[in-house]
């Protein structure tokens, strides 16, 4: 139980286009969704928090225009790289969480590459 | 907001010994501390955690130890194996309040080698 699948894998755009990033919690009901980004040899760094419904909060230096998020349901979360610049080239990782839980389930990242 | 410090960076053992990584953390009111193995390209997988009210968990190889008054915790491998290399996470949250999750705050990871 308790996964979490994204899409897509990979991607490579162009530098100036958008590209949408899926995570899905495939068997439970996620209140709460967290994005990361991770740049080779380092950690992961939350972007933001979003909570079913409500407006994603985001973590000091992260462009909300920028990194759109949407948790418009309990099993879906999308994150929208608008603009795409090659220094957003990165490894993107989503997390899910229930309600009353203490473990964030991780999807299997999404691999960004921008030309 | 919540600090992880994690040592080593690197770790080289030899197949069969023990290893020992490291975090501290700032936030006092931190209660729930994770660790992650990640191999490359692939999501953190959970492979073990603990909580503030315990101070010492086991399972198999694998062990963390909590000292909530030196705000530090430590994860203990033993009888290392070459699978056993990867990066590995340590991590920190507060979990409680009203709704909202609890957003984990990572270390800077740990590279182990287990070497035959």
């Amino acid at each position: 139980g308790a996964v979490v699948s994204q899409h897509p894998s990979r991607v490579i755009c162009k530098s100036g286009t958008s590209v949408k990033i899926e995570c899905r919690s495939l068997d439970f009901q996620a209140t709460t969704m967290f994005w990361y980004r991770q740049f080779p040899k380092q950690s992961l760094m939350l972007m933001a928090t979003s909570n079913e419904g409500s407006k994603a909060t985001y973590e000091q230096g992260v462009e909300k225009d920028k990194f759109l998020i949407n948790h418009a349901s309990l099993t879906l979360s999308t994150l929208t790289v608008t603009s795409a610049h090659p220094e957003d080239s990165s490894f993107y990782i989503c997390s899910a969480q229930w309600a009353g839980s203490y473990e964030q389930y991780f999807g299997p990242g999404t691999r960004l590459t921008v030309t | 907001g919540e600090n992880v410090e994690q040592h080593p960076s690197t770790l080289s053992v030899q197949e069969g010994d023990s290893a020992v990584i490291k975090c501290t953390y700032s936030d006092s009111a931190s209660n729930y501390f994770p660790w992650y193995k990640q191999e490359l390209g692939k999501r953190p997988q959970l492979i073990i955690d603990i909580r503030s009210n315990v101070g010492e968990k086991k399972d198999q190889r694998i062990a963390v130890t909590l000292n909530k008054t030196a705000k530090h915790f430590s994860l203990h491998i033993t009888e290392t194996q070459p699978e056993d290399s990867a990066v590995y996470f340590c991590a920190a949250s507060k979990r409680g309040g009203t709704g909202g999750g609890n957003k984990l705050t990572f270390g800077t990871g740990t590279q182990l080698k287990v070497e035959l």
